[in-house]
This record gives structure tokens, sequence and C-alpha cells, in this order.
């Protein structure tokens, strides 16, 4: 059972623009949400986290939006760069555990 | 301080035999993690130690897989009898829990022919 839906797939972007990445959660015990950044031959590694008492943070041109409400978040990359090419992972902790549940993953390509 | 080191890089083996995997976290750390990525996937959680205790276990992924931290501090991944649907990527981390200090390694990748 996926727990945590990513969206979309596969996402090209012009340098200069807006990278979005959306994610979905339906278990309302989930308490920490964190993005990942995973290059080819590497472990992900964390980008920016949020908790579900706050509705946005932002980490330099990288920003985390969070509607509990709704059981959605998103990563918003700003001044998207070739160097952000790579694929993004959501993921999501339940309240007492400490394993991390992932997304699928997005293959994120920023065109020069 | 290097990170999180595993051994090996890549690994190929004949269906049947078993795999050992070791994990070296950062020295600070206190806890450790093993996960498995299959392609196109995002990393499964298997199991966690908190020095050398192992406190979740019930997420490996058959009672072939096993896991030691024996001195609480590098760890080692067990695979005996492997299958072909256990090619994937074992990716370790480690982390003091504080959550923005989980750091994952490079990871070993497993072919079974």
């Amino acid at each position: 059972q996926q727990q945590v839906k990513q969206s979309p797939q596969s996402l090209i972007v012009q340098k200069g623009g807006i990278s979005i990445i959306n994610c979905a959660y339906e278990n309302t015990a989930f308490d920490y949400f964190p993005w990942y950044q995973q290059f080819p031959g590497k472990g992900p590694a964390l980008l920016i986290a949020i908790r579900p008492d706050v509705s946005e943070k932002k980490e330099g041109r990288f920003t985390i939006s969070f509607n509990k409400s709704a059981k959605q978040f998103s990563l918003h990359i700003m001044d998207s760069q070739p160097g952000d090419s790579a694929t993004y992972f959501c993921a999501a902790r339940f309240l007492g555990a400490d394993g991390l549940t992932f997304g699928k993953g997005t293959h994120l390509i920023i065109q020069p | 301080d290097t990170g999180v080191s595993q051994d090996p890089r890549h690994k190929i083996t004949k269906r049947g035999q078993n795999v050992t995997f070791r994990c070296d976290p950062i020295s600070e750390h206190n806890r450790l993690y093993w996960y498995r990525q299959t392609l196109g996937q995002g990393p499964e959680f298997l199991t966690y130690f908190q020095n050398e205790a192992q406190l979740e276990k019930s997420r490996l992924l058959s009672d072939r897989f096993s896991a030691e931290r024996p001195k609480g501090s590098f760890s080692t991944l067990e695979i005996q009898r492997t299958e072909q649907g256990d090619s994937a990527m074992y990716l370790c981390a480690s982390g003091t829990g504080d959550w923005d200090g989980y750091t994952f390694g490079s990871g070993t990748r497993l072919t079974v022919v």
C-alpha cells in the first residue's frame, strides 16, 4: 500500500523557471515531511523538511508548502538550474516511528 | 569525517548464495538505518538500530534478511539464499534522532544472476 503518492513522475523545466513537485498522504499520523534529492549513483540527500504545524518553509531557492487539511505538500524550486537535475523524493514519518515512507520519485530535468 | 561509508559498492552474486554488506556510520551518530531501493522506486525502510539495539525489524522483507550492529558502530546486512528479486540498491543511513541529521551512504548495488 503506497502511503505517499508523488507526482509528476518526470518533469522538464527551462532554466530559470519554477519546478513544482507534489505529494499527497493518507495517514494523519505522519508528523514529519522531508524532501530528498538523489543524483545517479548516490544516496538521497536531505534538502528541506517541514512539520505539520507549519504551512510553509523556505531555504534558499527551495520552499515546502504544506496543506494539512488537504493532506498534501509540495516542493517548489525557484530559479531552477541545470545542476538541480536529479530525482526528488518526498517522504513522511509516522509519529513515534523511526523509518521514513518515501514516494516513488520525480525525475527532474532542467534544460539550459 | 567522510560521511556514511558502504562496502562493497557493487556485488554480483549467483542465485542461492549468501551476501553480506557493511555500513560504517558517521562516528557520532547512534542511530543506523537500512533501506532497499529498487529501480524507479523510492527507498523502502527495512530496519534500524539505536546503538547496538535493533529497535525495528518487522519491516525486513523475509527471514532471509538479517542485520547486526554488534558494538554499536558499524552494521552488517546479510541476505541468505539470494533470489533474483533481491537485486536492488541497499542503502544505509545514520543519524542522531534529530531528523535534519539523517545522512545516507551511496549504497551497495546487488545484482543476483
